[in-house]
């Protein structure tokens, strides 16, 4: 079975700190596809980023990185120099490769404040 | 375009009423899902259509019905709720070869 696991449930971070949240999964499958996504107080889900488990080179885009590492089963975000609008909850994820049906498997989420 | 739509953003609903969820993508996706969202919680899945028909239901009562009109669509119609139904509801639609989801804005519906 596929499960996801965010142990930080609720992150607070002064402006201009930087911040990792953290993400372990657990998967039998050899091929996989992870994500992050931002869901801000608006409600709607904001898709991040999509790695695949064959392609563990990490990834950075402005302020925002992950680090990828099949060996401890782990997929961490880093927020550099974080900023107030970055305030919202996150959402790491899990699917199996399938012909674009296959559900996501959600980790519970955290909620990450930063203060002006 | 990348954009998702779902209407209406806020539906306030008695026990016995009947209303409809409407979603809407046009980027050419093949897969769409209806989720359910408590407060504080992540997403549940409720419903899957991949290529119109129905693939993936999650045991969810018959009091919520899924519909796919066509390719660009999905509606869920909504009858006899009960206040424990009241959620965001969220729909999302992905490509058929990476599977990343892009969501709509969600409906926020209360039963009372």
């Amino acid at each position: 079975a596929q499960k996801v696991t965010q142990a930080q449930t609720e992150i607070s971070v002064v402006e201009k700190e930087d911040v990792t949240l953290d993400c372990v999964y657990e998967t039998r499958d050899t091929t996989y596809y992870l994500f992050w996504y931002k869901q801000p107080p608006s409600g709607e889900l904001v898709f991040l980023i999509r790695r695949n488990s064959f392609d563990e080179q990490n990834e950075i885009s402005g302020r925002y990185s992950w680090n990828f590492q099949k060996s401890t089963s782990s997929f961490n975000f880093t927020i550099t120099a974080s900023q107030v609008v970055d305030s919202a909850v996150y959402f790491c994820a899990l699917s199996e490769p399938d012909s674009g049906n296959t559900p996501l498997v959600f980790g519970k989420g955290t909620r990450l404040s930063v203060i002006a | 375009d990348t954009e998702v739509t779902q209407t209406p953003k806020h539906l306030v609903m008695g026990m016995t009423n009947k209303k409809s969820l409407k979603c809407e993508q046009h980027m050419g996706h093949r897969a769409m899902y209806w989720y359910k969202q408590k407060a504080k919680k992540p997403p549940e899945l409720m419903f899957v259509y991949s290529y119109e028909k129905l693939s993936i239901n999650e045991s969810v009562p018959s009091r919520f019905s899924p519909e796919c009109p066509n390719s660009s669509l999905l509606n869920l119609h909504l009858h006899a709720l009960q206040p424990e139904d009241s959620a965001l509801y969220l729909c999302a639609s992905s490509h058929r070869q990476y599977n990343e989801q892009f969501f709509g804005p969600g409906t926020r519906l209360t039963v009372l």
